[in-house]
């Protein structure tokens, strides 16, 4: 899981109410994302962002919120407009090596709401 | 948006037994890499393959692109216990993202 934190690992929320979900980096990469995962799926982008203060949608941003504010940091929310929050959040860092960006993961949350 | 698709979805073999699962893509790409995922954790880099490279070996992992074919295949010899997993196929162009197909679940059996 390298130098990603996720926590916590299972969060449990009631239905309506919002939920951040929290990733810490400490190996100094500038681009930063968060997928969701759901059972037997792929990986699909949320959000993303290459530099603080900056971030873009991924391809289902529908219901969530980002910030950047630290270049360590990058929040997750899960809002109420989320109309399936219950899935497997994982967040990744990277860095440009040679033009290629290859994806360090954290651990993931867990997240279920009923 | 998933661009890459794994093949088979599942695979069951015996331990020291080979396993080759693929991966086909729909646009071009600067590089693939393939990643593992042991039941609810993380993901883990396994190995990155150039589009202008056309096989890489790391340790008991073979991977090799066939740009052409718009494919790549990864092979894990002599498999173990701990090989147990799911494998995900993810391509790069020249950006920050990556995409990722649906994933192999392999189970070793001993």
């Amino acid at each position: 899981d390298g130098g990603i934190t996720q926590s916590p690992k299972y969060l449990f929320r009631k239905e309506g109410q919002n939920v951040t979900l929290s990733c810490e980096q400490n190996l100094n990469h500038d681009a930063m994302y968060w997928y969701r995962q759901d059972p037997g799926q792929g990986l699909r982008l949320i959000y993303y962002s290459q530099i603080v203060n900056d971030f873009q949608k991924g391809d289902i941003a529908e219901g969530y919120s980002v910030s950047r504010e630290k270049k360590e940091s990058f929040p997750l929310t899960v809002t109420s407009a989320q109309k399936n929050p219950t899935a497997f959040y994982l967040c990744a860092s990277s860095i440009m090596w040679q033009g290629i960006y290859e994806q360090y993961f954290g651990p993931g949350t867990r997240l279920t709401v009923t | 948006s998933q661009q890459g698709e794994e093949d088979p979805q599942a695979l069951s073999i015996q331990e020291g037994e080979n396993a080759t699962m693929n991966c086909s893509y729909k646009t071009s790409i600067n590089n693939l890499q393939w990643y593992r995922q042991n039941s609810g954790r993380g993901l883990v880099h396994l190995i990155l393959i150039r589009s202008n490279e056309r096989e890489k070996h790391s340790g008991r992992l073979r991977v090799t692109l066939d740009t052409s074919k718009k494919s790549s295949s990864l092979l894990i010899t002599a498999s173990r216990a701990a090989d147990t997993a799911s494998y995900f196929c993810a391509t790069g162009s020249n950006d920050y993202k990556l995409s990722f197909g649906a994933g192999t679940t392999v189970t070793v059996r001993a």
